[in-house]
């Protein structure tokens, strides 16, 4: 069955950066597009970015354009969010999902188990 | 960015009960709707995508409709296991995904 499974999330200061990874399996990881979710403590889910299946096409939402990048190896079937200057209001439980469909345009069939970032001085 | 609203933000029902919970788009989405149910704690899971089709292995008393930017999920005779908060998802304007704000169910 599909597994995935997020990791590098701890305790960052403002200003500061994290590297959250995703290892997936269970599925043919080079074929799919990769999501990242976050949800803050308390809140709602709140989409991050999306990857295409060869990498090749990468969107954000505004608030991490220019500080967060996705990128995926799929040699070694992981999906990476490099998270640089840090802000409070990024502290969330960061999820990785996988879309239905090449592209990252449709429906997000399985979810990690999520990894935590806080953000605080 | 296509808003997503939910109603109501909670609700409270009891076992064997029928819920409805509403999702509104705020521009035409067509059926690219999925719902997903989040319990504390857990990763969200997918029920629905297409507005109405059901993943596999979720059972048949979860069903959604709609199409446009009016869309709805219902869940009938509900079980223990059903309380949770459930979220609608847009997928027509993407690359862009958004999210509803979540509607809780809680046990009455």
């Amino acid at each position: 069955q599909v597994l995935l499974v997020e990791s590098g999330g701890g305790v960052v200061q403002p200003g500061m950066s994290l590297r959250l990874s995703c290892e997936g399996s269970g599925f043919s990881f080079s074929n799919f597009g990769m999501q990242w979710v976050r949800q803050a403590p308390g809140k709602g889910l709140e989409w991050v970015a999306v990857i295409s299946s060869d990498g090749r096409h990468k969107y954000y939402r505004d608030s991490v354009k220019g500080r967060f990048t996705i990128s995926r190896d799929n040699n070694k079937n992981t999906l990476y969010l490099q998270m640089d200057s840090l802000r409070p209001e990024d502290a969330a439980v960061y999820y990785c999902a996988k879309d239905h469909d090449n592209s990252g345009y449709y429906w997000f069939d399985s979810w990690g188990q999520g990894t935590l970032v806080i953000v605080s001085s | 960015d296509t808003q997503m609203t939910q109603s109501p933000s909670s609700l409270s029902a009891s076992v064997g009960d029928s819920v409805t919970i509403s999702c509104r788009a705020s521009q035409a989405i067509y059926t690219s709707l999925a719902w997903y149910q989040q319990k504390p704690g857990k990763a969200p899971k997918l029920l629905l995508h297409g507005a109405s089709r059901l993943e596999s292995g979720v059972p048949s008393r979860f069903s959604g409709s709609g199409s446009g930017t009016e869309f709805t999920l219902t869940i009938i005779s509900l079980q223990p296991e059903d309380f949770a908060t459930y979220y609608c998802h847009q997928y027509y304007n993407t690359p862009i995904h958004t999210f509803g704000q979540g509607t809780k169910l809680e046990i009455k």
